[in-house]
């Protein structure tokens, strides 16, 4: 099993600041099949990042992805107060076929 | 616009069976492009896959959980499901239906999500 270790745990920033955050492999992912989301709380989670750095739908382009084999990042490059929110890393292809990151909390600095 | 409404008991008894269906609307559920999965959320914690299932009926488990799991299609209804047996409270969650687009011969990630339902497993 393909274990994602999400780091950091918590992330605190003001609106206007850029986020970095890390998403580390226990093998190589292939780029193709590394996905990132958004989770609002009492929402669904929504798909950001797919491909490892191709946006989704209707995502702004303040998002980004990036990476390969075992170290993926997802950057934020300009907090807007809607960001706020816990991001999860995701891989497909290993078994179980779909593992996901422990997530990481953005918070209001 | 593709919507994906979960349906079921939101409590259930330990080591009884779990049965949730989800409702696809605005799209089809027969559709080649596509697979249907299930995505739980223990309260307060992170995302766990639990399967997916191709319109032809195929299906693909978590392995952690597959001795447990049956998921089913009704195309005619637009509708798949989810049947967990012999639950236990570490089952509780928010369990969420899915969409996960097909390229090739691989679906890697989820565009479509439910709002999820809670399901509790309490006596």
């Amino acid at each position: 099993e393909i274990v994602l270790t999400q780091s950091p745990g918590t992330l605190s920033l003001s609106p206007g600041e850029r986020a970095t955050l890390s998403c580390r492999a226990s093998q190589s992912v292939s780029s193709s099949y590394l996905a990132w989301y958004q989770q609002k709380p009492g929402q669904a989670p929504r798909l950001l990042i797919y491909g490892a750095s191709s946006r989704a739908t209707d995502i702004p382009d303040r998002f980004s992805g990036s990476g390969s084999g075992t170290d993926f990042t997802l950057t934020i490059s300009r907090l807007e107060p809607e960001d706020f929110a816990v991001y999860y890393c995701q891989q497909y292809g290993s078994s179980p076929l779909y593992t996901f990151g422990q997530g990481t909390k953005l918070e209001i600095k | 616009q593709l919507q994906l409404q979960e349906s079921g008991p939101g409590l259930v008894k330990p080591s009884e069976t779990l049965s949730l269906t989800c409702t696809v609307s605005g799209g089809s559920i027969s559709s080649s492009s596509y697979y249907w999965g299930w995505i739980r959320q223990p309260p307060g914690k992170g995302l766990e896959w639990v399967g997916s299932i191709y319109y032809t009926g195929s299906t693909y488990y978590n392995p952690s959980l597959e001795s447990r799991l049956t998921i089913s299609v009704d195309t005619s209804k637009n509708q798949f499901f989810l049947k967990m047996r012999f639950v236990t409270a570490a089952d509780t969650a928010v369990y969420y239906c899915t969409r996960a687009t097909r390229s090739g011969s691989h679906h890697p990630d989820f565009d479509y999500w439910g709002q999820g339902t809670l399901v509790t497993v309490s006596s």
